[in-house]
């Protein structure tokens, strides 16, 4: 148990859907991540929040869309997507984002996301 | 140059061996460093972080930095079959931003 549960475990959609990925923290953080992790690649940071506001979008494309009602609680949005973004999102926290030091982030299990 | 540099693997070592994974970062001014482990299908988890030069040990596990060759390693004593996993290397660069690398496989034989 991380501290960071993401619902669903796994996800099979088709191109025209729409579904959304659901993470929560028990950690008491006040910083969320979006990663996505895919074969053969580092993993590649999405999307931060910092007490419920947007620090960083990693670029991301439009028909991926976060959102943080509060501190505990991300989401992410998914709409018309690609083969390509078939892969492992995970989401992770940690005390803030601008840590002084060393502050790591613990991450949740996933949501292993295939697009038919 | 890639930011976060890993020899992919798979590192084979035999069981009760010395593992020795390697890591190399290109920012200079990289400020902190961490060791995240990942079983198939499981998240990331954090075994250490570093960020003076030199060694840092705990348990069986030794991080060593050296911030004028940009390079920082993991160490794993007495190696046991359940260590076999994905290893990530982590570099927290001088804006602050936590980059990967693509992570060493390794697998311990028993």
């Amino acid at each position: 148990e991380t501290g960071v549960t993401q619902t669903p475990r796994h996800l099979v959609m088709g191109m025209t859907n729409k579904k959304s990925l659901k993470c929560e923290q028990h950690l008491g953080h006040n910083a969320m991540y979006w990663y996505k992790q895919s074969a053969k690649k580092p993993l590649e940071l999405m999307f931060v929040y910092n007490f419920k506001e947007q620090t960083e979008n990693n670029s991301v494309p439009s028909r991926f869309s976060p959102e943080c009602p509060n501190s505990s609680h991300l989401f992410l949005h998914l709409h018309t997507l690609q083969p390509e973004d078939s892969a492992l999102y995970l989401c992770a926290s940690s005390p803030t984002d601008r840590g002084r030091g060393n502050q790591p982030q613990h991450f949740g299990d996933g949501t292993r996301l295939s697009i038919l | 140059q890639k930011e976060v540099e890993q020899n992919s693997g798979p590192l084979s070592v035999p069981e009760g061996a010395i593992a020795s994974l390697n890591c190399t970062y290109s920012d200079r001014g990289s400020q902190s460093f961490f060791w995240y482990r990942q079983y198939s299908g499981k998240s990331p988890e954090l075994i250490m972080f570093i960020y003076s030069n030199g060694d840092k040990e705990d348990g069986r596990f030794t991080a060593q930095l050296n911030k004028a060759s940009q390079y920082v390693s993991l160490l794993i004593r007495d190696s046991q079959p359940s260590d076999s996993a994905t290893y990530l290397c982590a570099v927290r660069r001088r804006d602050d931003k936590i980059i990967f690398g693509k992570g060493t496989r390794l697998h311990i034989l028993p």
